[in-house]
């Protein structure tokens, strides 16, 4: 089966422009997870959708981060405007569903550099 | 809120020798524990799910055990390579959210 499939890899932008980056989950997975990966540490969830409805984003800093799951499919995380501490590895996770016995599987990730 | 500690946060080995790597966790309510390994500016890797019911889990020179009322796991690289040389992160998956630690670095020395 494919795997989950995310773009750009690389993005370097200025302080207080914008980026989006896309993901697509592993056919048929229902739930999908936005991470932020900052450099020597773990992944934090900012993001989870079960189909196109938002389960959890208590992590998501919301004045500046948006995420959507349009038809329940792909998903689009966009950060306007952006500042340095945003520079990060975006990871987009699926899963069959929340709570999937068989466990998460993640896209390569987009790192993203704000200078 | 469930607590994941990785140790040692790195480490290097001499080729051929055995890995151990710590994880432990808060709280022992949980659905699964998943091993990934992560190589520089890249995505995750799974390596190995562990089911809350059970106590360990194999797959080839990999091997990692799961104490839930200690709230412990430990992988096992048996005969390191070079080629192991990644960041290994534990997530655990409890309440539907995947908590992770902070990972073990890992280089193997030829």
């Amino acid at each position: 089966e494919a795997g989950v499939a995310q773009s750009p890899r690389y993005k370097i932008i200025e302080k207080r422009q914008s980026v989006a980056f896309w993901c697509n989950p592993i056919s048929g997975h229902a739930t999908l997870y936005w991470y932020q990966q900052i450099l020597g540490q773990g992944p934090k969830l900012l993001i989870q959708f079960q189909n196109n409805g938002v389960v959890d984003d208590s992590q998501l800093p919301k004045d500046r981060f948006s995420a959507e799951r349009l038809k329940g499919v792909d998903s689009t995380l966009k950060i306007q405007p952006a500042k340095l501490e945003d520079s990060a590895v975006y990871l987009c996770a699926s899963s069959l569903y929340s709570g999937e016995p068989r466990g998460y599987t993640f896209g390569s990730g987009t790192r993203l550099t704000v200078v | 809120k469930q607590e994941v500690t990785q140790i040692p946060a790195a480490l290097s080995v001499p080729e051929g020798e055995n890995l151990v790597l710590n994880c432990s966790f808060t709280d022992s309510a949980i659905y699964n524990l998943q091993w990934f390994r992560q190589d520089p500016g890249k995505g995750l890797t799974s390596l190995l799910l562990i089911q809350s019911s059970q106590r360990e889990q194999t797959s080839g020179r990999l091997n990692a055990s799961l104490d839930k009322s200690s709230g412990r796991s430990t992988l096992y690289i048996a005969a390191s390579q070079p080629g192991d040389s990644a960041t290994y992160l534990c997530a655990v998956h409890g309440n539907n959210r995947l908590a992770f630690g902070k990972g073990n670095q890992v280089v193997v020395i030829p």
